[in-house]
């Protein structure tokens, strides 16, 4: 598969802090996904975008699919200790492969 | 209850052993997948299944079978476990827009 590079690798930061991560491809997706996993758990979909440009929401989340389609990036506003976890990126182009980022680790600290 | 149900959640097993992992779903999707995922390398595909008549390699299907018994079911096997299989192994259901669901994940460990 495409390889993602996602990015910071790994985070550490306080309580009530905003966060944004983001992940970067050689080539082009049309849906772009952000999933979290806690741990012992499997991955659960935070946001899915669909086209270009999207800018689209989820509480305290907010993902954008990048307009060149090569990128997209997640923010988290006002964290909280329960924002703790692996964030994955994945992008999809027509047919049936994800292709995942290798995640960024999230730490917050009350 | 869950969408996508992964059995057993942890195994312990020895080398050279046969090893079933099962998946069952409830969300009417054609689409199964078995990843693996290990520290630092992220999830990667073993095999997938369009439905019940198709079956596919993933990038890494080498020491795996799997069976898709029904629309709701599919398996993993490894015929003969060897320690470098030792991974968290997830099954993931893929809808009409694209987004996978994944199962709990099945902790297997062997030694």
């Amino acid at each position: 598969g495409q390889q993602l590079n996602q990015s910071p690798q790994s985070m550490f930061i306080q309580e009530g802090e905003d966060v944004s991560m983001n992940c970067t491809s050689s080539s082009i997706f049309n849906t772009w996904l952000w999933y979290k996993q806690d741990p012992g758990e499997g991955p659960v979909l935070l946001i899915a975008l669909y086209k270009a440009g999207e800018l689209t929401s989820n509480g305290r989340l907010t993902a954008q699919f990048g307009i060149t389609r090569k990128d997209s990036f997640l923010n988290i506003s006002a964290s909280i200790p329960s924002d703790v976890g692996i964030y994955f990126c994945a992008g999809l182009n027509s047919g049936y492969a994800l292709n995942f980022g290798k995640g960024t680790s999230l730490l917050v600290t009350p | 209850d869950a969408d996508v149900t992964q059995t057993p959640r942890n195994r312990i097993t020895k080398t050279g052993k046969r090893i079933m992992l099962e998946c069952s779903q409830t969300k009417g999707h054609d689409r199964m997948y078995w990843y693996r995922q290990d520290p630092g390398l992220g999830l990667r595909l073993i095999y997938y299944s369009f439905d019940v008549k198709d079956i596919n390699k993933g990038e890494i299907s080498d020491g795996y079978s799997v069976s898709r018994q029904a629309q709701a079911k599919f398996s993993l096997s490894l015929e003969s476990a060897i320690p470098n299989q030792t991974a968290l192994y997830f099954c993931a259901t893929q809808g009409d827009l694209g987004a996978q669901h994944f199962g709990d994940g099945t902790r297997l460990s062997i030694l």
